[in-house]
């Protein structure tokens, strides 16, 4: 059971607008930054979106970030069949029971 | 153009210790600003971040593995290692090594990853 949930898969057709959802609590994304990271069939993650809302230098404007108090969203917009993957939400959580990072139990991308 | 290459046995006896190291090349792990870690994915599943090494040497781990692992650094070699101590197959996972930049909080540079087996 992951820290953060997200939904199992989500689809969409080319050049369609989906998003991602990512939920935690106080103690992780109401306190700290969401970073995205996607992960193409058989190869390491690979860092999508940072501080919420920052794109590293090469990654696409079509996909973007937000987050609203305890919860994150990834969007990709003008999707394309590359863009077919896993995507993880992950977030520092400040928990007394122990601080750590912590990750969405991630969610698979289906391009139809 | 920094890089991480894991490595370590493959094939972990059950109660044994799983050892990797991580090789951090184009770069120096001394580097201000950053901190070293692993994070580990067993067979389709997950994320699961272990730990991390500061490049002052201090280290923290995830609380549900602290009693079993255990981070280092070697600065002449310019790499990082894992320990993991009384294994079990649910132990059995990629293995990554990765970068966090402080300043962004987030895993940047991540190794390609190296699958450790729990097996007897």
């Amino acid at each position: 059971q992951s820290v953060l949930t997200q939904p199992p898969s989500a689809s969409g057709t080319p050049g369609q607008r989906v998003t991602i959802s990512c939920s935690g609590s106080s103690s992780n994304i109401g306190s700290n930054t969401v970073n995205w990271y996607q992960q193409l069939p058989g190869t390491a993650p690979k860092l999508l979106i940072y501080s919420n809302n920052q794109r590293p230098s090469g990654v696409p404007d079509r996909f973007s970030g937000s987050k609203s108090g305890t919860s994150a969203s990834l969007a990709i917009s003008g999707l394309q069949s590359e863009d077919e993957a896993d995507y993880y939400c992950a977030a520092w959580d400040d928990s007394l029971n122990g601080p750590g990072w912590v990750f969405g139990g991630g969610t698979k991308l289906t391009v139809l | 153009q920094l890089q991480l290459q894991e490595s370590g046995s493959g094939l972990v006896k059950p109660s044994q210790t799983l050892s990797l190291t991580c090789a951090v090349s184009g770069g120096s792990i001394s580097s201000g600003g950053y901190s070293w870690s692993w994070i580990r994915q067993p067979p389709g599943k997950g994320l699961e971040w272990i730990g991390y090494i500061y490049h002052s040497g201090s280290t923290y781990y995830n609380p549900s593995l602290k009693s079993r692992v255990t981070i280092s650094v070697d600065r002449s070699k310019n790499q990082f290692s894992l320990k993991l101590s009384s294994v079990t197959a649910a132990d059995t996972a990629v293995y990554y090594c990765a970068r966090e930049r402080s300043g962004a909080a987030a895993f940047d540079y991540w190794g390609q990853g190296t699958l450790v087996t729990v097996s007897s």
